[in-house]
């Protein structure tokens, strides 16, 4: 069991950019989940998957946000021209059945 | 609009003494309480839980308090260890299998030497 681990750690692109991150469940974990935590906020939720489907997505989620998780393994979440207000701490989680959800260490994305 | 208030930006806490750290819900539909332990360029750890159904949640030198009736929950931690400083997040759901999860905004714990 290696964890929830996501792809990059950090991020910093400019304003108008698109940016994809990359979320890897613990193994055999059905449920898949992001959020976003912006400074001096608790995570915020964003959206979530059993397997392959995506369930529930947050009003926070506009459509420049997209979030797929093709197979049920692995997750990526994109962000279409990118805004300052998009600077943000992006964490994935993943768990299955009643267990607790399990966060990876986070996407750190800065938008100049 | 908050649904879960921790008011206690920061906390500092002398070693080996009781940190207790607060948090207030808005919701009364909330059914299922906990708490996760942040660290710096880490990710959120769970640490302990509790269902509306008990006052009471103990796991070591953790423990958390449920008032339902004043909409208030607490974690006591004892004894404190250095260790111990990080950031706490109170969250809450509608139930244990509940996939959407509402945090608190955290707050700060420094354990003193």
């Amino acid at each position: 069991d290696t964890g929830v681990s996501q792809d990059p750690r950090h991020k910093i692109t400019k304003r108008g950019q698109n940016v994809t991150f990359r979320c890897d469940p613990i193994s055999e974990h059905n449920r898949l989940y992001w959020y976003r935590q912006t400074l001096g906020q608790g995570p915020e939720f964003l959206t979530y998957f059993q397997n392959e489907a995506q369930l529930e997505k947050s009003r926070l989620l506009s459509d420049r946000f997209s979030a797929e998780r093709p197979k049920g393994s692995f997750s990526t979440l994109e962000i279409q021209r990118t805004e300052q207000g998009d600077s943000a701490m992006y964490l994935c989680a993943s768990r299955i059945g009643q267990t607790e959800q399990y966060f990876g260490p986070g996407t750190r994305l800065t938008v100049t | 609009d908050q649904q879960v208030k921790q008011n206690s930006p920061s906390l500092s806490v002398q070693e080996g003494r009781i940190s207790i750290l607060n948090c207030d819900y808005t919701n009364s539909m909330f059914d299922y309480f906990l708490w996760y332990k942040k660290y710096p360029a880490e990710g959120p750890t769970f640490l302990i839980s509790i269902s509306s159904i008990k006052d009471k949640n103990e796991d070591g030198r953790f423990t958390v308090f449920l008032n339902k009736s004043a909409k208030h929950l607490s974690l006591h931690i004892v004894p404190s260890q250095p260790g111990d400083s990080a950031v706490y997040f109170c969250a809450a759901s509608g139930t244990r299998g509940d996939d959407k999860i509402i945090f608190g905004k955290g707050t700060r714990l420094h354990i003193l030497p």
